[in-house]
């Protein structure tokens, strides 16, 4: 069974300061990988994808997650980050052509201004 | 502007009662899913369908029921068989995975949740 592990429950960051979070997933086989985000009282909504080819992919709002194949990683970064990040977010993975979407526990990013 | 609808967003019910929570989406996506978030415990998935009159049932299925009659809707009723049914639920759809492989894009709209409260 896949699963998804995300170990940072809380992340507490001043403006400006970089962002890692990390995200693991356990499945040997072909995936794909989401990184999705929940702003305060809104949609959950995605940041960005990988499927295939370059393994660091860039979504919105200055994001990228990288996939390293051999640590069944796919971390979320953000050089500098604004209060406007503060937010929940949430690592995902299928396996490819399968439906079931599976999600990590989360990571809520309180960023200080 | 298409997207997906919940209602109610907030719902109240007594212990023993049925609740049925709605989703439409005008999206003409065919796949739709359900989840339950909990807080600490992310996103799991309760039930999902890739066609009209088709659903599968997800990793936490037990004391839920959904139906799918037409591809716009896809109800989803809290039954009194749930032993711990307070929580936010999430309704969401996509494009079937066949389609979404070839799109590169098995991407999930979520709604905006409906939070049932277990009195």
């Amino acid at each position: 069974a896949q699963s998804v592990s995300q170990h940072n429950h809380h992340v507490i960051l001043s403006e400006a300061a970089s962002l890692e979070l990390g995200c693991n997933y356990s499945y040997g086989g072909t995936v794909n990988l989401f990184w999705y985000v929940q702003y305060p009282g809104q949609h959950l909504q995605l940041l960005l994808k990988y499927f295939s080819g370059d393994p660091l992919v860039k979504g919105i709002k200055g994001f990228e997650a990288e996939f390293i194949k051999s640590k069944f990683s796919f971390n979320l970064r953000k050089p500098s980050v604004q209060w406007s990040d503060t937010a929940e977010y949430f690592c995902a993975v299928n396996a490819a052509g399968a439906n079931n979407l599976f999600f990590g526990t989360g990571t809520r990013l309180t960023v200080i201004p | 502007d298409g997207g997906i609808t919940q209602s109610p967003k907030y719902l109240f019910r007594k212990e023993g009662q049925n609740v049925t929570l709605s989703c439409e989406q005008n999206l003409n996506h065919d796949a739709m899913y359900w989840y339950r978030q909990d807080p600490g415990q992310g996103l799991r998935l309760i039930y999902y369908s890739q066609i009209v009159n088709d659903f599968q049932k997800g990793d936490i299925a037990e004391g839920y029921s959904v139906s799918r009659e037409k591809k716009e809707s896809f109800p989803l009723t809290v039954t009194s068989a749930q032993k711990n049914p307070t929580a936010f639920y999430l309704c969401a759809s996509s494009l079937p995975s066949g389609q979404a492989q070839i799109s590169g894009a098995n991407v999930l709209t979520f709604g905006a949740g409906s939070r049932l409260t277990v009195l």
